[in-house]
């Protein structure tokens, strides 16, 4: 069964504290994505990772950064938690860089800044 | 560039009541349009998928979906809804750029048992 895990589910964190969100797949896929959730508002996009040591910009990527070291595992982080940072996050990975893939979810990690 | 409308935020219906989620999107190239489903504390999966031939798709747990060009639009119907269905539907057409997804706001469905 494919699998992609984050590493906390629930994180509480104090403005202007680092962030590391840890993303792990079980499937050799070589692409990777981190997204934001918040209600309303659907997924938006941070950053994505084509592949290794590869990173591209979202919609969103302000505040954030990524690091791609190994295939299996994509970081997300914040350099300064901020509360507007406040939001669920997503992890997803795919199969190259294909429109017809299909996206493997993370089940999300709900970070809450105070 | 690509964007998406779901047309309802929430909707409650009782169980055996059919559904039918709107999904417009605006055309950018070739068409491929996905939804995907979020269950109460799950993650999301990917529900139904069109990019080409028959256009109307079927997807798990007997949904399916219609893309009717003339009216850029995807929606996702089911004849009998059950309880279990409730959950997060997201309609997600691909973006003009790197094969990324347009995501739509998201419809929550609740259903009565």
């Amino acid at each position: 069964d494919v699998k992609v895990t984050q590493s906390s589910r629930y994180l509480v964190k104090r403005t202007g504290e680092k962030v590391f969100l840890e993303c792990v797949q079980d499937m050799d896929h070589e692409n990777m994505f981190w997204y934001r959730q918040d209600p309303g508002l659907g997924l938006r996009l941070i950053y994505f990772s084509y592949d290794v040591k590869m990173k591209e910009k979202g919609d969103i990527p302000e505040g954030y950064s990524v690091s791609r070291e190994k295939k299996e595992r994509f970081s997300l982080i914040l350099e300064s938690a901020s509360t507007n940072q406040t939001s669920m996050y997503l992890c997803a990975s795919r199969r190259r860089q294909t429109s017809t893939g299909e996206l493997f979810f993370g089940e999300g990690s709900r970070l809450t800044v105070l | 560039a690509q964007s998406v409308s779901q047309h309802n935020h929430h909707v409650i219906l009782s169980e055996a009541a059919s559904l039918e989620l709107g999904c417009n999107y605006s055309y950018g190239g070739t068409v491929n349009l996905f939804w995907y489903v979020q269950y109460p504390g799950q993650h999301l999966q990917l529900l139904l998928k069109y990019f080409s031939g028959d256009p109307l798709v079927k997807g798990i747990k007997g949904f399916e979906a219609e893309f009717i060009k003339s009216k850029f639009s995807f929606n996702l119907r089911k004849p009998s809804v059950q309880w279990s269905d409730t959950a997060e539907y997201f309609c997600a057409p691909r973006g003009d750029s790197n094969y990324q997804l347009i995501w739509g706001a998201g419809t929550k469905l609740i259903i009565k048992p």
